[in-house]
Parts: C-alpha cells; structure tokens; sequence
C-alpha cells in the first residue's frame, strides 16, 4: 500500500518555464489536496478536490492549476513559474474531509531561480 | 482573515521531560482541531485530534488541552523523547465553500536533547 505518492521530489525551474507535480493515491480517497509549505511556515491550501471532475480554489491558488479525470490522480500545474513559487509542496488525501484522516505525501522541493 | 497561530517557534527540552506546545485561533466558529507532527523531509503526520464539544483528549503519551474561553490549545507530550524532535502544527478544520479543509498554524520545532 504505497499511499500518496509524489513526483518528483526536487526540482530546478527557471522563471517563466512549466512544469507539473504529479500526485497519486491508491486508498480510493475521494478528497484531495495541494498544499504549499515556505520556510518556516505552515501549509497553505492551493487547490483541493473532493471527487473526480470537480476541483476548487485554496487560500493561495494564483499561478497554479489543477485537474481531476480519476480518482487516483490530483496533478499541479506551474504555467509560469516565479522565485514566489518557491516552496515545498505537500500533496494529501483524505477519505471523509476529516483532519484526522488526512495522508500526505512526502512532498516536492521546487526551487525557481 | 481568521488564522491559528503558535506562540513559540522552538521549544528546547531534556529527554524524560514534559514538553508542552501552545496554539492561539481566531476563528470563534471553528469546532475541530488537530495536531500534526513533521519531521525532516517527510509530510504531515496525525498525532491527537479534538472537537469542541471536549476540553481534554489523552492518547498515548500526548494529551491535548482546549480552552474554548481564551481560544487557546495546547499538546503535552509526557516522557518526551529523541524521536519526538519534529516540528508540531495545530490545524483547524474550518468551511470553505461547504467543504471541509485544514488551515496549519506556523509551527513549533521541538528539539529534544539526550
């Protein structure tokens, strides 16, 4: 049981490239999420989804786009990245919505230089 | 907005000692709380979780305090340990848009000395 797998785990972007962060679940969770995590600091919601074809916005969505075709997958897309995009970003899911029942990734460093 | 916050950013103890690690919120409406613990490289994981209809929660080795008055929670970790070192959030499971999502505090970083 792999639960929320990341990928990939660094990365080096220059300003102004595209990139996604890709994230897959195999608990059949219903709830996903994106989450970014700057030095210091706690997670900011992105984006989150709580079934397939449905996606809606966080606390901090501007620059970032997401997708939900399957169940399993919950991609994050950089159109033009930026130094603010700098950050360690957490993917998770969730079965009911609840906090306690939350699994996260192990993450992914970007870094825009 | 309303946020969760933490009072103190490191929190420095001797292995054996009770470690205690505070959260202030705003949100008055909020009514579920949890905590978290990070360690090095890895994401989030549930520690101790408590709703608003309870002042005290106890699992094994940690105990979570609410204080609905002063909007105040804290985690008591007893007999604290190498291992525990790891940066601890609170969180509140707040609305957004008739979903439930979690808003993180900034985090306390407990270092635990042999």
């Amino acid at each position: 049981n792999a639960g929320v797998t990341q990928t990939p785990k660094f990365r080096i972007l220059k300003i102004g490239q595209s990139m996604t962060l890709q994230c897959t679940q195999d608990m059949n969770h219903n709830y996903m999420y994106w989450y970014r995590q700057d030095p210091g600091m706690g997670l900011k919601l992105i984006y989150y989804s709580v079934g397939a074809g449905i996606t809606d916005k966080g606390e901090v969505p501007n620059g970032y786009n997401v997708s939900r075709s399957t169940t399993e997958d919950f991609p994050l897309r950089l159109e033009l990245a930026a130094p603010s995009q700098t950050s360690v970003y957490f993917c998770a899911s969730s079965y009911d919505g609840q906090g306690d029942g939350y699994t996260f990734g192990s993450g992914t460093r970007l870094t825009v230089v | 907005g309303e946020s969760v916050g933490l009072h103190l950013p490191t929190l420095s103890v001797q292995e054996g000692d009770n470690s205690i690690i505070n959260c202030a919120y705003s949100n008055s409406a909020s009514d579920y709380f949890i905590w978290y613990k990070q360690e090095s490289g890895k994401g989030p994981q549930f520690i101790i979780d408590i709703r608003s209809n309870m002042d005290k929660r106890q699992g094994q080795r940690v105990t979570v305090l609410l204080n609905k008055t002063v909007k105040h929670l804290s985690l008591q970790i007893a007999a604290t340990q190498p291992g525990d070192s790891a940066v601890y959030f609170c969180a509140e499971n707040a609305k957004n848009s008739g979903y439930s999502t979690l808003t993180f505090g900034k985090g306390t970083m407990l270092l635990v000395s042999p």
